[in-house]
């Protein structure tokens, strides 16, 4: 089975800082895809940034950037030029590409962004 | 309106009762899940859907009952609830392999 770890469970960073959220996950597939999801405080899952296993070039989305690692199993998100509005739990998911396919996600990591 | 939608938004039920928890999405996504969100556990996948009338276990599927008679409609029921339910529950949908989409989550209190 498929399982998703965070091993971070808060982190903090100063505004207009970076901050890199890591996230390791075992499959034995070559054909999935990864996501990092944001929840702030009002509940809501946001998805941030979306990673396709078969491509090489790590996602970007605008300040949000990842580097995948697929043999070490690794897809952690950094955050450029951290706002106050990225203060959220963020959460990383893997979903294998075959049918049937679940959503798994990990614990999340809880991010504080100070001012 | 367009998007998935949950109700109800918040519940309070009694132990040993029998409550449902509904789930609609319009896009005819063929995929759905329910997710519970505890702290220090993150979702958790109850019960998911790859079509209608087809519905698989999650990670944690005791007490939970699902159904899927209709693309857009997902209900999960707690047969008999149990302080142990109380969490935000989530439900989601998507299509084939990419993202999910994420209604806004039921806050479920067991007495």
């Amino acid at each position: 089975a498929q399982t998703v770890t965070q091993s971070q469970p808060e982190m903090s960073v100063q505004e207009a800082e970076t901050v890199t959220l890591s996230c390791t996950y075992d499959t034995s597939e070559s054909d999935y895809y990864l996501f990092w999801y944001k929840q702030p405080p009002s509940r809501q899952m946001i998805l941030v940034i979306r990673q396709e296993a078969y491509k090489q070039q790590n996602a970007t989305e605008n300040r949000f950037s990842v580097n995948f690692q697929k043999a070490a199993k690794s897809f952690s998100l950094k955050i450029s030029d951290s706002q106050l509005g990225d203060a959220a739990m963020y959460f990383c998911a893997y979903r294998s590409a075959g049918y049937g396919n679940k959503l798994v996600f990990g614990a999340g990591t809880i991010l504080r962004v100070k001012s | 309106d367009a998007g998935i939608t949950q109700s109800p938004r918040y519940k309070i039920t009694e132990t040993g009762r029998q409550v449902t928890l509904m789930c609609h999405q319009t896009w005819s996504h063929s995929y759905m899940f329910w997710y519970r969100q505890d702290l220090g556990h993150g979702l958790r996948l109850i019960y998911y859907s790859a079509a209608a009338d087809i519905t698989d276990k999650g990670e944690v599927p005791d007490g939970y009952v699902v159904s899927r008679s209709k693309t857009e409609n997902f209900p999960l029921t707690l047969e008999s609830a149990t302080r142990s339910q109380t969490s935000v529950y989530f439900c989601a949908s998507s299509p084939w392999s990419t993202e999910a989409f994420f209604g806004q989550g039921t806050r479920l209190t067991v007495v």
